[in-house]
């Protein structure tokens, strides 16, 4: 069984700064993945980043990068230079030897000027 | 891009009516999800579909609910008597089996349903 812990429900930044949004999970699968979505107001779920169970570096997309702690059990996700429109709810998901997505509860990101 | 598209985009249905969700997947994802969002809360899995079955479903997945893909393109869900409880945001997922470092995981813009 896979299980997603987001322990902060609501974090605030400042337009240009970074934000860190934290990830904890538990798993015993072997082989597992780790997903980040963002998803604003209107609804839909939109797919940020992936990292790898055995991928030995961390994964980055644009302003977007997995801090991967593998020991630790933790896979946050680090936005550089925040805009406006990163302000969003953001769920951590993990895919394992199953089938399905397991979703954390999210964090409601809001991004200030 | 290719996307997993969901119609309708909202649906407004009087408790124990039916109602069916439609999906189109990807054309070259083989396996196919249903997630539910109960609004404020959590994205919770539903069922999955493979090779023209159920491969998983969850606890939530009772018998008023029912999945099938009736063409070569669409993927259903179909809820058979509406509870109230059932109001929530459903989303279709697809994706490929290996190739891709996430599996190709995409998901639809979903359907909000609402139950009255």
């Amino acid at each position: 069984a896979q299980k997603i812990t987001q322990t902060q429900p609501g974090m605030f930044v400042q337009e240009k700064e970074a934000v860190t949004l934290d990830c904890t999970y538990d798993t015993s699968d072997q082989s597992y993945g780790l997903f980040w979505y963002k998803q604003p107001s209107s609804g839909e779920m939109i797919f940020l980043i992936y990292q790898g169970s055995y991928d030995e570096q961390n994964a980055t997309e644009g302003r977007y990068s997995l801090n991967f702690q593998k020991a630790r059990k933790s896979a946050n996700l680090v936005i550089s230079a925040s805009q406006l429109g990163d302000s969003a709810m953001y769920f951590c998901a993990s895919l394992g030897g199953g089938n399905k997505l397991t979703f954390g509860t999210g964090t409601q990101l809001k991004v200030e000027l | 891009e290719p996307e997993v598209t969901q119609t309708p985009s909202h649906q407004v249905t009087q408790m124990g009516q039916e109602v069916i969700l439609r999906c189109v997947p990807i054309s070259n994802h083989l396996y196919f999800y249903w997630y539910r969002q109960i609004l404020g809360q959590k994205v919770e899995f539903l069922v999955s579909f493979y090779n023209n079955e159920i491969s998983e479903k969850s606890e939530i997945f009772d018998d008023q609910f029912s999945v099938e893909r009736p063409d070569g393109s669409n993927f259903t869900l179909k809820i058979r008597s509406t509870k109230l409880e059932d109001s929530a945001m459903y989303f279709c997922a697809s994706r490929i089996t290996t190739g891709t470092a996430n599996y190709g995981y995409t998901f639809g813009s979903g359907t909000r349903l609402t139950v009255v």
